[in-house]
């Protein structure tokens, strides 16, 4: 069983909508959880770490229930500029091992 | 700061040949690691590292070696190219400490074809 698991997509979503990644998880021993995006051909980038308690940036919330060992990402108010491939991301803390989901594809449309 | 460097950007090898990916940090980061990106995978850990001198497995290390003779850089060698290492590598790096984990900050990859 894969350690990261994600719904590939593609999400082609219209420009304003609100959009929901998840992604879940096999180890119950993952501790630090984050959202990546990658463009195109570029380097994956940082979109948020995902917090215990649930938090927010701008328009992005992240979830985690480690209960059911899942996490989420909403987008609301989709812009152009949110088209990109959205990695799930954990870590064990049991030294520099990520593991990293597929990646869900995103297409806002105009 | 240039952050996470890597050289070069693309490349072209022959089954059999060997090559070192460059990779440094200006950051004075301790943890640094190399992945493998191919189209349906993700990302996938070759090597890391925690320190200078200090050197680990990741999920898919066969084929690869690496060494830390030094914070800023992490070097990644194919020892004898093969097709099966056409991929996107991309050299990573973060602040770390026992328990606690902090985001990793990506070089722009270095694209190798393997013919």
């Amino acid at each position: 069983r894969k350690e990261v698991e994600q719904d590939p997509g593609p999400f082609n979503v219209p420009e304003g909508a609100t959009v929901a990644f998840n992604c879940t998880y096999s180890n119950s021993a993952s501790q630090s959880f984050f959202w990546y995006r990658q463009d195109c051909r570029k380097e994956p980038k940082l979109l948020m770490s995902v917090y215990s308690s649930g938090n927010e940036d701008g328009r992005f919330t992240a979830q985690l229930n480690r209960a059911s060992q899942y996490i989420s990402l909403l987008i609301r108010d989709s812009k152009l500029s949110d088209s990109a491939t959205y990695l799930c991301v954990v870590n064990r803390n049991t030294g520099n091992q990520f593991y990293f989901g597929t990646g869900t594809s995103l297409t806002v449309i105009p | 700061n240039a952050g996470v460097t890597q050289t070069p950007k693309f490349q072209v090898l022959k089954t059999g040949q060997s090559m070192t990916l460059q990779c440094a940090q200006d950051m004075n980061h301790e943890y640094m690691s190399w992945y493998r990106q191919d189209p349906g995978m993700g990302l996938r850990l070759i090597h890391y590292s925690v320190g200078a001198g200090i050197t680990d497995q990741g999920e898919v290390p066969n084929g690869y070696n690496v060494s830390r003779s030094t914070t800023e850089d992490f070097p990644l060698r194919l020892l004898s190219a093969a097709p099966s290492q056409t991929s996107v590598y991309f050299c990573a790096s973060s602040y770390g400490s026992r328990g606690s984990t902090y985001e990793q900050y990506f070089g722009p990859g270095t694209r190798l074809t393997v013919t």
